[in-house]
């Protein structure tokens, strides 16, 4: 069963930011949220992750709840290059490792 | 730079013939995942290591085999008994497998097409 809840599609305009949501309502205190994105028949490609701070890279934010049930991916000024399939997975401190990932937020960019 | 290497990116097989998927990575990642993906859908694990000569069952493992005969190398053998074997497999590896704040790395895939 998915442990994150991402709306299936959004839509962005070339050069306005895009804030991508996930509900990760069980997340237990250990666990990371991380964010990866994929391109049609390429493999997913890391983006950002974070425990319960704000974070920043080159790529991408990660916004966290306080109540870190929900999390967004905010990529500041939307590219082409953008277009892709996001996923919010867990990852779990002494998990299984059997982590899951759901269909993602497939992200369209309009030029 | 370092990565992970799938090889190759298309594959074509009869029916009820075996075939091998290698991967390969040079981050000295202890941790490497099989995955399986069909359109328009998510990722599905089919086998784990967390190091050498060691290696655990995911969700849909069934007609699959691996090995970890070497810290780089995890080789995924599709076999006859796979029932829908045509889809898009995904070699991952992390640093090891409990380190949650280290992310996975995920090489190109490899597109497996079974007639």
């Amino acid at each position: 069963d998915a442990k994150t809840t991402q709306p299936n599609s959004m839509e962005s305009n070339e050069e306005e930011p895009v804030h991508l949501p996930c509900n990760h309502s069980t997340i237990s205190g250990t666990d990371y949220i991380h964010w990866y994105r994929q391109l049609p028949s390429q493999g997913p490609e890391y983006v950002i992750h974070g425990l319960t701070s704000n974070v920043n890279n080159r790529m991408a934010s990660l916004a966290i709840a306080e109540d870190r049930k929900s999390s967004t991916l905010i990529l500041h000024r939307a590219t082409l290059r953008d277009a892709a399939v996001y996923y919010c997975i867990l990852r779990e401190q002494g998990g299984s490792e059997k982590l899951v990932f759901g269909k993602g937020t497939k992200l369209t960019v309009n030029p | 730079d370092g990565g992970i290497t799938q090889s190759p990116k298309y594959l074509f097989r009869k029916e009820g013939q075996n075939v091998t998927l290698s991967c390969e990575q040079n981050l000295n990642h202890d941790a490497m995942y099989w995955y399986r993906q069909d359109p328009g859908q998510g990722l599905r694990l089919i086998y784990y290591s967390q190091i050498v000569n060691d290696f655990q069952k995911g969700d849909i493992a069934e007609g699959y085999s691996v090995s970890r005969e070497k810290k780089e190398s995890f080789p995924l053998t599709v076999t006859s008994a796979q029932k829908n074997p045509t889809a898009f497999y995904l070699c991952a590896s992390s640093i090891a497998l409990d380190s949650p704040n280290s992310p996975l790395h995920f090489g190109n895939g490899t597109r497996l097409t079974v007639t």
